[in-house]
């Protein structure tokens, strides 16, 4: 049982467009969420979070916007550039300790 | 630049044999996850530590897979035997004490079971 779906496996951008991955999660104690980017041969590193106390976090390029109460979250990359071409996970915390469930991931690929 | 560091990057072995993966978090760090990732699940935890004291083993293949923490600087995970269906990369991440939900990753160890 998946508590956090990414069901795009892969998104394939021109550059310059914006980018829009999804996540959805089905448990609702999940109150933090982050997205981490990881490229071939390297452990993911993170991106951006947001506090379910949000809808909206905007860092440079990146924004994920969060929707409670269709328990879903996506991450915008506006303008895509190539060097953003890598894995995108999304994960959520909603334990005590700091444990993440992340969902499968989905590969973005930005073409010149 | 603090990282972690995992040892080793790549282990090719026979099924059957005994597997250690080590893993060595940022100096500071007091919580630590041990991650497989596979095709088709994504990122699994298996284990994790808080202040070198196991807190969540549940994601483990409990009669194979052992986690543990010898001191601050050292976490191991052992697979043994190994079979082919652990073939995977193994990530350990360690986060700062406190509420913050950021973890770190090392670099993984690609473990391939023949």
């Amino acid at each position: 049982d998946q508590q956090v779906k990414q069901n795009s496996p892969s998104l394939s951008v021109q550059e310059g467009r914006i980018s829009i991955l999804n996540c959805d999660y089905t448990n609702s104690m999940f109150d933090y969420f982050l997205w981490y980017k990881k490229y071939p041969a390297e452990g993911p590193t993170f991106l951006i979070s947001i506090s379910s106390i949000k809808d909206k976090n905007e860092d440079g390029r990146f924004t994920v916007f969060l929707n409670k109460s269709a328990k879903h979250l996506s991450l915008h990359i506006v303008p895509s550039q190539p060097g953003d071409s890598a894995v995108y996970f999304c994960a959520a915390s909603g334990h005590a300790g700091n444990m993440l469930t992340f969902g499968g991931g989905t590969r973005l690929m930005v073409k010149p | 630049d603090a990282r972690v560091t995992q040892t080793p990057r790549h282990k090719v072995t026979e099924m059957g044999q005994e597997v250690t993966m080590r893993c060595q978090p940022i100096l500071g760090h007091n919580t630590v996850f041990w991650y497989r990732q596979t095709m088709m699940q994504g990122l699994e935890l298996l284990a994790y530590f808080r202040n070198r004291a196991p807190l969540d083993d549940s994601g483990m293949p409990k009669d194979r897979f052992s986690a543990e923490m010898p001191d601050a600087t050292l976490a191991t995970l052992k697979i043994q035997p190994s079979e082919p269906r652990d073939s995977a990369v193994y990530f350990c991440a360690s986060g700062p004490p406190g509420l913050s939900y950021e973890q770190y990753f090392g670099p993984g160890t690609r473990l391939t079971v023949t």
